[in-house]
């Protein structure tokens, strides 16, 4: 059956640094890959999206996202987080075709300290 | 464009009670969705309409669930009886496009609460 795992259910970074929050997903063919990011209190945004061609996809707000097939990843980075970042985001996947399914991960929380 | 909009935004009602919950899609956009979001199950996909056809509704959790579509720029989706299970923030979201594999949009949520 197909799925989407975000191992890290919470994860804490400083202002400035760095980020990776991680997707995998389980699926016979190349998927449609997507990343939401939803603020407490707040529906769920778009950041980016993945269907074809350049394996490397740019998104809003600085982030963007890496298609490996290899792995069956689609990991979110960030060079440098800002406060405003504090959210859960949410890895998506759409298998397309005849019988389209979407499925959403269980999210990773990300709390970033001054 | 003024997004997806739902209301009521919070919901407070007794068991057993009907509780009907209100999407408006953006407009032009031909797919609209209903999921279903608590801290145990995460998001789950309740029902998708495309061109006011409900297509999937696999994830309707029983019969006290019901969705309708009677236009492009409006859905419905009622509990009756409502249960403390219920209890969750329901998000409408629509698309542009006819498949689950164009991205969607989200409204802010209906906060439900059954006592």
């Amino acid at each position: 059956a197909q799925s989407v795992t975000q191992p890290d259910i919470h994860i804490t970074v400083s202002e400035g640094a760095s980020l990776e929050l991680r997707c995998n997903y389980s699926y016979g063919a190349t998927p449609y890959l997507f990343w939401y990011v939803q603020s407490p209190g707040q529906g769920l945004q778009l950041l980016l999206k993945y269907f074809s061609g350049d394996t490397l996809v740019q998104g809003i707000k600085g982030f963007e996202a890496e298609f490996k097939r290899s792995q069956s990843s689609f990991n979110l980075r960030k060079p440098s987080v800002h406060w405003s970042d504090a959210a859960e985001y949410f890895c998506a996947v759409a298998t397309g075709g005849a019988g389209n399914q979407f499925y959403f991960g269980t999210g990773t929380s990300l709390t970033v300290i001054p | 464009d003024a997004g997806v909009i739902q209301s009521p935004r919070h919901e407070v009602t007794e068991m057993g009670q009907e509780v009907t919950l209100r999407c408006k899609p953006i407009s032009g956009h031909n797919s609209l969705f209903w999921y279903r979001q608590t801290m145990m199950r995460g998001l789950e996909l309740l029902i998708y309409f495309n061109n006011n056809v409900p297509i999937d509704d696999s994830g309707m959790p029983e019969d006290r669930f019901s969705a309708k579509m009677p236009n492009a720029s409006f859905s419905t989706l009622k509990i009756q009886p409502s249960e403390p299970r219920d209890s969750a923030v329901y998000f409408c979201a629509s698309s542009p496009q006819g498949a689950l594999s164009a991205e969607q949009y989200f409204g802010p949520g209906t906060r439900l609460t059954v006592t």
